[in-house]
């Protein structure tokens, strides 16, 4: 079956930079969602999309925009880099009320 | 603020052995809470639970919720070395930001051969 795809794997980034990530959500879900996750820690969730339009809004930074796309892939910009930005950005997938189903998630390193 | 506890943080039993994973929340207008195992990457989804009393079964993991006391257990029997991973307890509810799923800690569980 499908999965959420993600990319890329892994990215460097240096401090003040911009990065943007992607992420392709499973067919026929009409929702995304963008999670961050600290080293031992639990994922957070940033921002959510409901058929192309921001749906929900957690602790995302005001650094980090996010938009879905008329193809629904989604993409999350960062920007202005800073150190404590390293984590794993995942990105999710839903249907309706079903569950959220995971992608890979993309490393991020700020040197 | 939705909150979510889950115990042990970590348990360490030999293979064959039955495992009880607990968590308990609080949440605004509960909607769902599902249990994830997380290996090195992707939270990958196990069960959905949104109705009191009723088990959801997948092989050897069973998962039951309990609305009236917030709390859900996640249990798994025989285990197995591929079961080694941290089990992650989140719900959903309709506050603010509801959208998206409050996580526990979760519990890591490592399976001894």
């Amino acid at each position: 079956a499908a999965g959420v795809i993600q990319s890329p794997r892994h990215l460097i980034k240096e401090k003040r930079e911009t990065a943007t990530l992607k992420c392709y959500p499973i067919p026929r879900h009409d929702t995304v969602y963008w999670y961050q996750q600290g080293p031992g820690q639990d994922p957070q969730f940033l921002i959510s999309f409901y058929e192309k339009m921001q749906s929900d809004k957690g602790s995302i930074p005001d650094r980090f925009s996010a938009q879905q796309f008329s193809d629904y892939h989604s993409e999350l910009n960062m920007s202005s880099l800073e150190l404590g930005d390293s984590a794993l950005y995942f990105c999710a997938s839903s249907r309706g009320e079903g569950p959220q189903h995971f992608g890979d998630g993309t490393r991020l390193s700020i040197l | 603020e939705d909150k979510v506890v889950q115990s042990p943080l970590s348990l360490v039993v030999h293979e064959g052995d039955t495992v009880t994973l607990n968590c308990s929340y609080e949440v605004t207008n509960f909607r769902s809470l599902l249990w994830y195992k997380q290996e090195k990457k992707a939270p990958t989804f196990l069960f959905m639970l949104t109705s009191s009393g009723i088990e959801k079964k997948s092989g050897r993991l069973s998962s039951i919720l309990d609305k009236k006391e917030l709390f859900s257990i996640l249990n798994i029997t025989a285990t197995q070395t591929g079961d080694s991973a941290v089990y992650l307890c989140a719900v959903r509810g309709s506050g603010g930001g509801a959208d998206g799923l409050t996580f526990g800690k979760g519990t890591h569980l490592i399976i001894q051969p």
